[in-house]
């Protein structure tokens, strides 16, 4: 069975512009959720999707966008590029919302 | 507002020692998991405790659920450089989000 896959692995955007980073959950899950990865704040916890719905969001600015399509492939967008939004954004999926989550590589996002 | 507490935050250590990290909270979670994550790669589940009290092992790795279910242990047994990596401890919350700890780097050295 395939992993999460995330893509594009790394990424470098000049401030003010706009990304977006994609998702592929293992086959059958349903439930993806991202996370955004710094050494000094560690995993944050940005939103969660299941069918298609957003559940939970962090606490992140309105600059960051989440969607999930109806084979539960997930996107994330980040509008208005600042420095500090430089991470590794991580993607992980499970079958349920009580199952422990499988997580992609990541993107890895510079914003010079 | 849950969080999870993780200690030490650094770990450096000579292969063959034992060491012991710690995961607590002022919440209960009904269940905690561990995941390790090594450069250029996502973390990776080792284990979920569910039980207060429980203990699972994983070869030389030994992790402890508190009674009270607000805080859980990780124990590893004559630890090998293999074993380096930035472990995370997790709870879920009810609000279909994962929570995390900040974090353990271990370091050993051959």
């Amino acid at each position: 069975k395939a992993g999460v896959t995330q893509t594009p692995r790394y990424l470098i955007k000049t401030r003010g512009q706009q990304v977006t980073l994609s998702c592929s959950p293992i086959s059958g899950h349903r439930s993806v959720s991202w996370y955004q990865q710094t050494p000094g704040q560690g995993l944050q916890f940005l939103f969660e999707y299941f069918s298609e719905t957003q559940r939970n969001k962090g606490n992140f600015p309105g600059r960051f966008s989440g969607r999930q399509f109806s084979n539960s492939r997930s996107e994330m967008n980040v509008s208005t590029l600042e420095l500090g939004d430089s991470a590794l954004y991580l993607c992980a999926s499970s079958p349920d919302p009580n199952s422990p989550l499988h997580f992609g590589n990541g993107t890895r996002l510079t914003v010079t | 507002t849950q969080l999870l507490e993780q200690s030490p935050q650094f770990l450096s250590i000579q292969e063959g020692e034992n060491l012991t990290v710690y995961c607590n909270s002022s919440s209960v979670f009904s269940s905690l998991q561990w995941y390790r994550q090594e450069p250029g790669e996502g973390p990776v589940l080792l284990v979920t405790v569910v039980t207060g009290g429980e203990v699972k092992k994983l070869k030389r790795l030994t992790f402890q659920f508190g009674d009270a279910r607000k805080d859980s242990s990780l124990h590893i047994t004559a630890a090998q450089p293999g074993d380096t990596g930035l472990y995370l401890c997790a709870g879920l919350t009810g609000g279909f989000k994962t929570i995390f700890g900040a974090g353990t780097r271990l370091f050993v050295k051959a």
